[in-house]
């Protein structure tokens, strides 16, 4: 059975950087055609991609915001990590990790952790 | 980048009805494009990739078509758990997956 799950601080200031874990069973990213992506979305709007990882560490980040972005991954404890420098109150969302298998689709998607930002 | 312009902003349908909702992008994505659902207060969930293709375990009376910049994903005699927000996303080969701004299909 695939899951994910999300873990963040819940609240944190501007201009303090985001790290987020998205922990992982199911399956392992050693595997080839596996990966992990992270997803955002603020209250009541849309989706934003925002980076994902395959199972050969290439890495993939939202252009808008690729400066601010890193992705990393540590297969053997089963996670992905993503940090998001200097955030603004702006970014207060839920913010998802999702499963890639066989192509870039996200066919399994956390529960999602809120996080807040403000002064 | 390429842009994803989904249409209708939101539905309202009877259970029973067919609907269709559409999704058009601003250069030609093949039939790299994916649709999802999600229900209010949940995570979204993987119905169609590659255009066409049901994800597993999803019911037939949904389907995707189209290829090129024109996209459809129509809904075959809606049942209740069918209403909430719908949303589609390019997977072309590009380093960004785009999703559109999404459909709210609610009860009439």
């Amino acid at each position: 059975q695939v899951t994910l799950k999300e873990s963040g601080p819940g609240l944190l200031q501007p201009s303090q950087t985001l790290s987020l874990t998205c922990s992982f069973s199911g399956f392992s990213l050693n595997t080839s055609g596996m990966g992990v992506g992270w997803i955002r979305q603020p209250s009541g709007k849309g989706l934003e991609w925002l980076a994902h990882i395959w199972w050969d560490d290439v890495k993939r980040y939202n252009p808008a915001l690729k400066s601010r972005l890193t992705i990393s991954k540590d297969t053997s404890s089963s996670q992905v990590f993503l940090k998001i420098a200097s955030v603004d109150t702006a970014e207060t969302a839920t913010y998802y990790c999702a499963r890639m298998v066989g192509g870039p689709w996200f066919a399994y998607w956390g529960q999602g952790t809120l996080v807040t930002v403000s002064a | 980048d390429i842009q994803m312009t989904q249409s209708p902003a939101s539905l309202s349908a009877s259970v029973g009805e067919t609907v269709t909702i559409t999704c058009r992008a601003s250069e030609n994505i093949y039939s790299y494009l994916a649709w999802y659902q999600q229900k209010e207060g949940k995570s979204p969930q993987l119905l169609v990739y590659n255009a066409k293709t049901l994800a597993e375990g999803e019911p037939s009376r949904f389907s995707g078509s189209g290829s090129g910049t024109q996209f459809s994903l129509k809904i075959n005699s809606l049942q209740p758990e069918d209403f909430g927000s719908y949303y589609c996303q390019h997977h072309y080969g590009t380093p960004i997956f785009t999703f559109g701004s999404g459909t709210k299909l609610e009860i009439k």
